[in-house]
């Protein structure tokens, strides 16, 4: 069994520019976290999927940010007009569980962007 | 609100000694979970152990050790005899239900531990 892939590790673009992240989480777990990662700080929640359901999402997703898990296995991140302020690691995660459950979760490699 | 406190940025030793990462955590909940992850240079965080609020058994796992005090809000992490492949980040997080479903990790700032040979 594989674990947590994300795809791109590494992007590097310019600002203004439009990037998407991809993560696959281990299979048949339904729930998939993103996180972000600055240098010197802990990974920060922003969002999480329960199967294909987005049911929360954190204050730090600005509108320019939108996350997708359809059909409920691998998930999409997308930064629109990227900032320089949107340089970081972006970490994605998977667990397992049912309602009311709290699991252990698992991370990915991370994809780190870079927004010149 | 949750919080996750590790007051020890970065910690330096010699190998072969034993080091101790501390954890002070703040929640209203009365059941949550913690957790310590660790993150080599490479990047990926490794998730080491998982604790309920309702268990405060100390764990051992090898060379690793965890000792839970809920009554001062810690969770702290040993390492005995460290070796230079221990030379990592590492993060304390809480889990508590937000509510939405969301089992959100809160993690600390993380201590950087460096293994010197």
């Amino acid at each position: 069994d594989t674990g947590v892939s994300q795809d791109p590790r590494h992007k590097i673009t310019k600002r203004g520019q439009n990037v998407t992240f991809r993560c696959d989480p281990i299979s048949e777990h339904n729930r998939l976290y993103w996180y972000r990662q600055t240098l010197g700080q802990g990974p920060e929640f922003l969002t999480y999927f329960q199967n294909e359901a987005q049911l929360e999402k954190s204050r730090l997703l600005s509108d320019r940010f939108s996350a997708e898990r359809p059909k409920g296995s691998f998930s999409t991140l997308e930064i629109q007009r990227t900032e320089q302020g949107d340089s970081a690691m972006y970490l994605c995660a998977s667990s397992s569980g049912t309602t009311g459950s709290t699991d252990t979760q698992y991370f990915g490699p991370g994809t780190r962007l870079t927004v010149l | 609100a949750q919080k996750v406190t590790q007051a020890q940025t970065e910690i330096s030793v010699v190998e072969k000694e034993d080091v101790t990462l501390d954890c002070v955590y703040e929640t209203r909940d009365t059941t949550y979970y913690l957790f310590w992850y660790k993150q080599p240079p490479s990047g990926e965080l490794v998730f080491l152990i998982r604790r309920n609020s309702f268990d405060e058994q100390n764990e051992i796992s090898g060379r690793y050790s965890w000792n839970f005090q809920k009554s001062t809000s810690s969770f702290n992490f040993t390492i005995t005899a460290s070796q230079v492949v221990d030379s990592a980040v590492y993060f304390c997080a809480l889990s508590g239900f937000t509510g939405a479903g969301s089992y959100q990790l809160t993690f600390g700032k993380g201590t950087k531990l460096s293994v010197i040979p």
